[in-house]
């Protein structure tokens, strides 16, 4: 049972460049969320799902877009990157909003 | 939305003493407070939660208090090991779908 799996662990872009970032469960789990970490700030919500083609905006969703087209994937996507956009990017599911959330491994993404 | 906040930032406590994160949270709606250790490299773990109609919750050396009146919330880890070094985030929610998160506090124990 793999859990909470992100592709990719690492990637660096450039200015401008645009690219996916993949979070993939086998739990079934309805709940679906991306987050960001940067270094005093904790983990901030990017975008959620609540199930299988839904989403909606959390804390900071300026810049990223997310798709939910299958239950078990969510996609985070960076249209035009920026080096504000420099994180580690965390992606979580659960069955409720009121239960334990997985977290995958994260993906350190560096814009330069 | 919910604002959480978590003090200290940063701990150093000797192995075998014990250690007290605390958190505030501002929604008063509120009602589930995990609390997830974070080690280097790794996505965040649950360790602990509490729901808001119990006060008080122990696994063995951790354990959770709730104050809802003065809406905040703590970890205790009593006879801290080295293995416990980490980061560790609380976290507040409602019955919605938000998830809000402290800033994280690093734990080390000295050996």
């Amino acid at each position: 049972n793999a859990g909470v799996t992100q592709t990719p662990k690492f990637r660096v872009l450039k200015t401008g460049q645009s690219m996916t970032l993949l979070c993939a469960q086998d739990m079934n789990h309805e709940y679906m969320y991306w987050y960001r970490q940067d270094p005093g700030m904790g983990l901030r919500l990017i975008h959620y799902s609540v199930g299988e083609g839904t989403t909606a905006k959390g804390e900071v969703p300026d810049g990223y877009n997310v798709s939910r087209l299958k239950k078990q994937n969510f996609l985070l996507g960076l249209e035009s990157a920026a080096p504000s956009q420099t994180s580690v990017y965390f992606c979580a599911s659960r069955w409720t909003p009121n239960t334990e959330a997985f977290f995958g491994q994260g993906t350190r993404l560096t814009v330069v | 939305g919910e604002n959480v906040e978590q003090h200290p930032s940063t701990l150093s406590v000797q192995e075998g003493d014990s250690a007290v994160i605390k958190c505030t949270y501002s929604d008063s709606a509120s009602n589930y407070f995990p609390w997830y250790k974070q080690e280097l490299g790794k996505g965040p773990q649950l360790i602990i939660d509490i729901r808001s109609n119990v006060g008080e919750k122990k696994d063995q050396r951790i354990a959770v208090t709730l104050n809802k009146t003065a809406k905040h919330f703590s970890l205790h880890i009593t006879e801290t090991q080295p293995e416990d070094s980490a980061v560790y985030f609380c976290a507040a929610s409602r019955s919605g779908n938000q998830f809000y998160f402290g800033t994280g506090t690093s734990l080390t124990v000295i050996p």
